[in-house]
């Protein structure tokens, strides 16, 4: 069974500084990679997903993401924060063979951009 | 991509009882899943909901405790009964982007927060 790691729970950070949240996923088989993000007392949106094809991919609110099959890892980035980037950060996965469209998620990684 | 509207936004119950959460969608779908995700934590599968089918339940979930009706393409319920504190969690549905791989990436509604006292 699919199973994602998110290695850090939290990351503080200072407004327009670069950060990183990293993601490692448990299959090396075909996948599809998803990064979601929760606002405080909010439903889940999608930032951005990998399918196919170019392995950079970009998002909304300028967060993109990096496919590494070599490393089972997709790491989520964004080159300058600001305090609205606030929020919990989930990276999920799908198995596009296994006839389900369901979706298995990290733990999740809380996001602080402070002034 | 679908727009779903999740309703009760949230609410208080009291142990014993039961709640029916509502999930409609604008367009049609074929599968939507429930989701639970308990206080602090992640969230979980709870089951997948097709229509004309019976609901596929994950591990640790079961029929009797969170039924699911799925009547059509656009409309699903998931009831949690005879409720405990435990049961305190935010419950989301979401639905698939179907079959054509440019789809492929879920919507979720804005979830239901359920305190059981």
């Amino acid at each position: 069974a699919q199973s994602v790691t998110q290695l850090d729970s939290q990351v503080p950070v200072f407004e327009e500084a670069p950060v990183e949240l990293r993601c490692n996923y448990s299959s090396s088989v075909s996948v599809y990679l998803f990064w979601y993000v929760q606002y405080p007392n909010q439903g889940l949106q999608l930032l951005l997903k990998y399918l196919s094809g170019s392995t950079l991919v970009k998002g909304i609110n300028g967060f993109e993401a990096e496919f590494n099959k070599s490393q089972t890892s997709f790491h989520l980035r964004k080159p300058s924060v600001h305090i609205s980037d606030t929020a919990e950060y989930f990276c999920a996965v799908s198995d596009p063979q296994g006839g389900s469209e369901k979706l298995v998620f990290g733990k999740g990684t809380k996001l602080t951009v402070n002034p | 991509s679908a727009v779903i509207s999740q309703k009760p936004s949230r609410d208080i119950c009291q142990r014993g009882t039961s709640l029916t959460i509502q999930c409609q969608v604008d367009s049609q779908v074929t599968m939507m899943f429930w989701y639970r995700q308990q206080p602090g934590q992640s969230l979980t599968l709870i089951a997948t909901a097709n229509q004309g089918s019976e609901a596929t339940y994950e591990s640790g979930f079961v029929i009797d405790k969170f039924p699911i009706s799925r009547p059509n393409l656009t409309f699903s319920t998931l009831t949690v009964s005879n409720m405990s504190p435990e049961d305190s969690s935010i419950y989301l549905c979401s639905v698939g982007g179907g079959s054509l791989p440019g789809n492929y990436g879920y919507t979720f509604g804005s979830g239901t927060r359920l305190t059981v006292v």
